[in-house]
């Protein structure tokens, strides 16, 4: 069955810090991978996709099929990137399963 | 800009009554979800529709079940509301593709008491 793992509910780091947010999946077929992002009183959004390789907000991640991973990482957090972060798996049918979230705090 | 538009912010519905969650999107998408997200548990999809009356069960839909008539609009029903389905509830729209982004409603909170 597909699924989107995120081990981490709750992520701190100061400000400068550099942050990593796990995300691993399982999923048979080749899959395509995002990140969204949730601030606070704020929609859902896309912050990046694994097919466009592109960096946003100074967030990159790279999709490791052999370790089944898309961790998402930023060199040095700003405290506007306090927000929670889902990682999300899109299969065939174009169903989008989502993790659990993680909930990045950063710190002045 | 694509709008989701949800038709209530926040709900307060008694068990057993059932309950209609409206969504709207004005970018002629194919493609529309419901989800619902609770803390710990993140964001669980519970029916998507990628066609106008076509619907597809995601991993949570039993207590619910949706409605397509027109492209624009995808509704989600709760026959009979229960404590356990008190939660924030997502409307998604996306054009077809693998690798289209979703764009999400502001939600509804629903609260069953």
């Amino acid at each position: 069955a597909q699924r989107v793992t995120q081990p981490e509910k709750l992520l701190s780091v100061f400000k400068g810090a550099p942050v990593e947010l796990k995300c691993n999946y399982s999923y048979s077929g080749s899959p395509e991978l995002f990140w969204y992002v949730q601030y606070s009183r704020q929609r859902l959004q896309l912050l990046l996709r694994h097919i466009s390789r592109e960096s946003i907000k100074g967030f990159t991640a790279d999709l490791n099929k052999g370790e089944t991973s898309f961790h998402l990482k930023k060199p040095f957090a700003q405290e506007e990137d306090s927000a929670m972060y889902y990682c999300a798996l899109r299969h065939n049918t174009d169903k989008l399963i989502f993790g659990t979230g993680t909930r990045l705090q950063v710190f002045p | 800009d694509v709008k989701v538009t949800q038709s209530s912010r926040y709900l307060v519905k008694r068990t057993g009554e059932k309950v209609f969650l409206e969504c709207v999107q004005d970018m002629d998408h194919e493609n529309m979800f419901w989800y619902r997200q609770d803390p710990g548990l993140g964001l669980r999809l519970i029916y998507f529709s990628y066609d106008v009356k076509m619907k597809e069960k995601g991993d949570i839909p039993e207590g619910y079940s949706v409605s397509r008539e027109k492209k624009e609009r995808f509704s989600l029903i709760l026959e009979s509301a229960s404590t356990n389905q008190t939660s924030m509830y997502l409307c998604a729209s996306s054009p077809p593709g693998r690798d289209e982004k979703l764009f999400f409603g502001s939600g509804t909170q629903l609260s069953v008491l």
